[in-house]
């Protein structure tokens, strides 16, 4: 079975920092890594998306991230946040050709304006 | 408007009453997911549902849960008899159709007195 550790609880950022959250799963075999958002209030949403190709994956509303296959990691990146990027962040992994997700226990982003 | 719908999307009940919660989707799926989030913690995994049959469920989904598509469009979700610990948001989710990701619906927050 997988596992998902996200290393950061809770983050408190200003307007226009720049924002990093770790992400690390373990399983042996192949994987498909995502990054939810669940804004206040509402429900998750997905924020980008890795199966294969180019390790670097860009997503909606200027978020990153980076799968690096032999530190079993998919940190997510945005180079300067805004006060709308408050949310909850769930990294989240599932075995190839399995729709069942493992999330992390999320990351509760807040931006101060 | 959203892919998937869930009703209500907010119930209160009395411990030991029984509850149905509800999703519908825009168009038709096989596959099916129950998930859930208590406050606080993880997106946990409860059932996945194919074709009519539980294909898996989590060691969360006791004889206390079970899942129905009643009438070919709409799944549901019913717990027996509720306990104070039932209280969490319950996310349906549909696969998205590309590469194993899903799209959840809009959740019911259940809370238990």
């Amino acid at each position: 079975a997988q596992s998902v550790s996200q290393h950061n609880h809770h983050v408190i950022l200003s307007e226009a920092a720049s924002l990093e959250l770790g992400c690390n799963y373990s399983y042996g075999g192949t994987v498909n890594l995502f990054w939810y958002v669940q804004y206040p209030g509402q429900h998750l949403q997905l924020l980008l998306k890795y199966f294969s190709g180019d390790p670097l994956v860009k997503g909606i509303k200027g978020f990153e991230a980076e799968f690096i296959k032999s530190k079993f990691s998919f940190n997510l990146r945005k180079p300067s946040v805004q006060w709308s990027d408050t949310a909850e962040y769930f990294c989240a992994v599932n075995a190839r050709r399995d729709y069942k997700l493992s999330f992390g226990a999320g990351t509760t982003v807040t931006v101060r304006a | 408007e959203p892919e998937v719908t869930q009703t209500p999307s907010h119930q209160v009940t009395q411990m030991g009453q029984e509850v149905i919660l509800r999703c519908v989707p825009i168009s038709n799926h096989l596959y099916f997911y129950w998930y859930r989030q208590i406050l606080g913690q993880k997106v946990e995994f409860l059932v996945s549902f194919y074709n009519n049959e539980i294909s898996e469920k989590s060691e969360i989904f006791d004889d206390q849960f079970s899942v129905e598509r009643p009438d070919g469009s709409n799944f549901t979700l019913k717990i027996r008899s509720t306990k104070l610990e039932d209280s969490a948001m319950y996310f349906c989710a549909i696969p998205s159709g590309q590469a194993y990701g899903y799209t959840f619906g809009s959740g019911t927050r259940l809370t238990v007195v």
